[in-house]
């Protein structure tokens, strides 16, 4: 069964950093890339970024360059995405999901989401 | 802003028909499969159609969806009180070089 099981809710400060985590099972790891999804409070779904484990290939959405890093570890099928100095706007749940092609790309399956709270 | 424009609200009563719209550029849906999915309160969002109208395993028949042009929509027949949600379209963005979506649609069952 595929599983991607992401780390549990944080509270931080501005200006802390933090370093979240995905770790997926039930599937090669390295043959499929992982996406990172935000939902501010109340709010849509955005793209961050994706990263491919295999060769750790990272693409980021423009809105989201230079603001997170996305990395992995292969050897322990984790995903990574991670903050060097917090705001307050970061506040929102974020996702991990799995891309799937099948003649088009979407997410076939979904970490529990992340909660991030920042706040002084 | 989302770059694929969906109606913010949608209702119906048990046993109706609903239809969520999806509006787009050539640069997503016009170029590339539209997929949508379910989010049910205080869950992760959960595949509900890809590649235009084809359902996962799992996902009732209920569920269809189309695509036209730059605009896609999704049906809900035979809607039930466990199908209020937010409903998200979704396609690849050949500009973007990733996926985009639609701001969501949050369905009520009256």
């Amino acid at each position: 069964e595929v599983q991607l099981v992401q780390s549990g809710a944080e509270v931080k400060k501005p200006g802390e950093s933090l370093k979240i985590s995905c770790k997926g099972s039930g599937y090669s790891f390295t043959s499929y890339w992982i996406g990172w999804v935000r939902q501010m409070p109340g709010k849509g779904l955005e793209w961050m970024g994706i990263i491919y484990p295999g060769d750790s290939d990272t693409t980021y959405s423009p809105s989201f360059q230079g603001q997170v890093t996305i990395s992995t570890d292969k050897s322990i099928s984790t995903a990574y995405l991670q903050w060097s100095s917090l705001k307050a706007s970061d506040t929102a749940m974020y996702y991990c999901a799995r891309r799937y092609y099948d003649l088009g790309y979407y997410f076939d399956y979904w970490g529990q989401g992340t909660l991030v709270t920042v706040s002084s | 802003q989302s770059v694929l424009t969906q109606p913010p609200s949608a209702s119906g009563t048990p046993g109706q028909r609903v239809t969520i719209s999806c509006s787009g550029s050539t640069s997503n849906i016009g170029s590339n499969h539209v997929c949508w999915y379910q989010q049910l309160p205080g869950t992760a969002p959960k595949l509900l159609i890809y590649r235009n109208n084809q359902r996962p395993s799992g996902v009732p028949d209920r569920f269809s969806g189309s695509k036209s042009g730059t605009s896609a929509s999704l049906a809900i027949s035979g809607l039930r009180s466990e199908d209020e949600a937010d409903y998200y379209c979704a396609a690849w963005d050949d500009s973007l070089s990733g996926p985009v979506f639609g701001g969501g649609t949050r369905l009520t069952v009256l």
